[in-house]
């Protein structure tokens, strides 16, 4: 059973830029959250996708924004990156029914100066 | 606004003893509380869960225990051994599959 895989591992971006970040769900999986974490807080919810669409979103701006795949992997675009946006991002995967632990990826590190 | 706090940054145990980390939350509406554990460099791995319809689920040396009057939970790792030495985060249940996470918890083990 392959696990959850994101990738890059590592991102430097300039202010303004924009970023795509990609991640494969565990096998299996039909839904995919993604999550923000901040040095030195635990990881905050940006949005669920479930069957490729968005099934619930936190309190992130209009320009994070994202994409789930027919394979259920998965996209997180954040347009007009600024400074406070550095951090650890984190997808998630599980299933939509039964139980609800989530299985995390390794995570992307996501710099900008 | 936090709805789940994890109010000790950090916990230092000796090898052998009982760890007890502990996490509080606000919103009477979580109905799933879940544990997971963070080593450097990699993501938060399931540690164990608990319905809000229960007050203890427990998974070999893992326990984790529920009161919902107090609107507290508490995660019990005994015997601990240095290799649970990590970032522990609580994190509760919202509408959909939304999880909230508390800042987290340092635990280190001494051996």
């Amino acid at each position: 059973e392959t696990g959850v895989t994101q990738s890059p591992t590592h991102l430097i971006k300039t202010r303004g830029q924009q970023v795509t970040l990609r991640c494969s769900s565990q096998s299996g999986h039909n839904t995919v959250s993604w999550y923000q974490q901040a040095l030195g807080q635990g990881p905050q919810f940006i949005f669920q996708y479930y069957r490729e669409e968005e099934n619930g979103r936190g309190n992130f701006p209009p320009r994070f924004s994202g994409l789930q795949f027919p394979n259920y992997s998965s996209e997180l675009n954040v347009n007009a990156l600024e400074l406070d946006d550095s951090a650890l991002y984190l997808c998630a995967s599980s299933l939509r029914e039964g139980t609800y632990e989530q299985y995390f990826g390794p995570g992307t590190r996501l710099t900008v100066t | 606004d936090q709805q789940v706090k994890q109010n000790s940054p950090s916990l230092s145990v000796q090898e052998g003893r009982i760890s007890i980390l502990n996490c509080d939350y606000t919103n009477s509406m979580f109905d799933y509380f879940l544990w997971y554990k963070k080593y450097p460099a990699e993501g938060p791995t399931f540690l164990i869960s608990i319905s809000s319809i229960k007050d203890k689920n427990e998974d070999g040396r893992v326990t984790v225990f529920l009161n919902k009057s107090a609107k507290h939970l508490s995660l019990h790792i005994v015997p601990s051994q240095p290799g649970d030495s990590a970032v522990y985060f609580c994190a509760a249940k919202e509408y959909g599959n939304k999880l909230v996470f508390g800042a987290g918890t340092i635990l280190r083990v001494k051996s």
